[in-house]
């Protein structure tokens, strides 16, 4: 059974960088046919895909182009895990961010429990 | 606003067909597979349906989709209370690079 557990902080302060880390359990981050997502949820955005890293004989991203400039995630194969930095965050990137599995072509069979992030001074 | 068309809200009775629509264009649901997703309050998305028309275990096959060009729908048959819930569609959008969501349709149970 695969476990997804996210940690990180619940509030980040204006400009400053959010960073979540997303544990597995049950399968492999250097898994060849697996990839491992960040997607994050607001009222006013609905749900929104942010970026995905996957292993196919050598590390892979991709990023959504609305945070494209900001964004970065990797795998830590040491500790089986991955994680999202968010740069220069605003109030906008005020949401609950999931962390989630694709396979078998689903964006998602497996998903975190979900972290709220607020962004306030 | 969500690249993927979806109703805002359905209702049905008890045991009731009901229908939700997700309308998307040529580079995301008219080339690639459409995921549902059930979500409850205060709970992370869980997958319904996904590639072609395929059900993770434990979802009851009263739960289906179909796709037709670049419009796709999820059909929950047989309907119960503990089907109340929002319901997402999703897709690979080719020219975005990206996973695209729907809005969201918020199903009430009568």
């Amino acid at each position: 059974q695969v476990q997804l557990q996210q940690s990180g902080p619940g509030l980040v302060k204006p400009s400053q960088t959010l960073s979540l880390t997303c544990a597995i359990s049950g399968d492999s981050v250097s898994s060849n046919s697996a990839a491992w997502n960040w997607i994050r949820q607001s009222p006013s955005r609905g749900l929104e895909w942010l970026g995905r890293t996957y292993y196919r004989s050598k590390w892979k991203n991709d990023y959504a182009l609305s945070v494209k400039s900001r964004i970065t995630v990797n795998p830590d194969t040491s500790k089986n895990q991955f994680s999202l930095q968010l740069n220069s965050v605003t109030p906008e990137d005020t949401a609950v961010y999931y962390c989630a599995r694709t396979q078998d072509g689903s964006l998602g069979d497996y998903w975190g429990q979900g972290t709220l992030v607020t962004v306030s001074s | 606003q969500s690249v993927l068309t979806q109703p805002p809200s359905a209702s049905g009775t008890p045991g009731q067909r009901v229908t939700i629509s997700c309308s998307g264009s040529s580079s995301n649901i008219g080339r690639n597979i459409v995921d549902w997703y059930q979500q409850l309050p205060g709970m992370a998305p869980k997958l319904l349906i996904y590639s072609r028309n395929q059900r993770p275990s434990g979802v009851p096959d009263r739960f289906s989709g179909s796709k037709s060009g670049t419009s796709a729908s999820l059909a929950i048959s047989g309907l119960q209370s503990e089907d109340e819930a929002d319901y997402y569609c999703a897709a690979w959008d080719d020219s975005l690079k990206g996973h695209v969501f729907g809005g969201g349709t918020k199903l009430t149970v009568l």
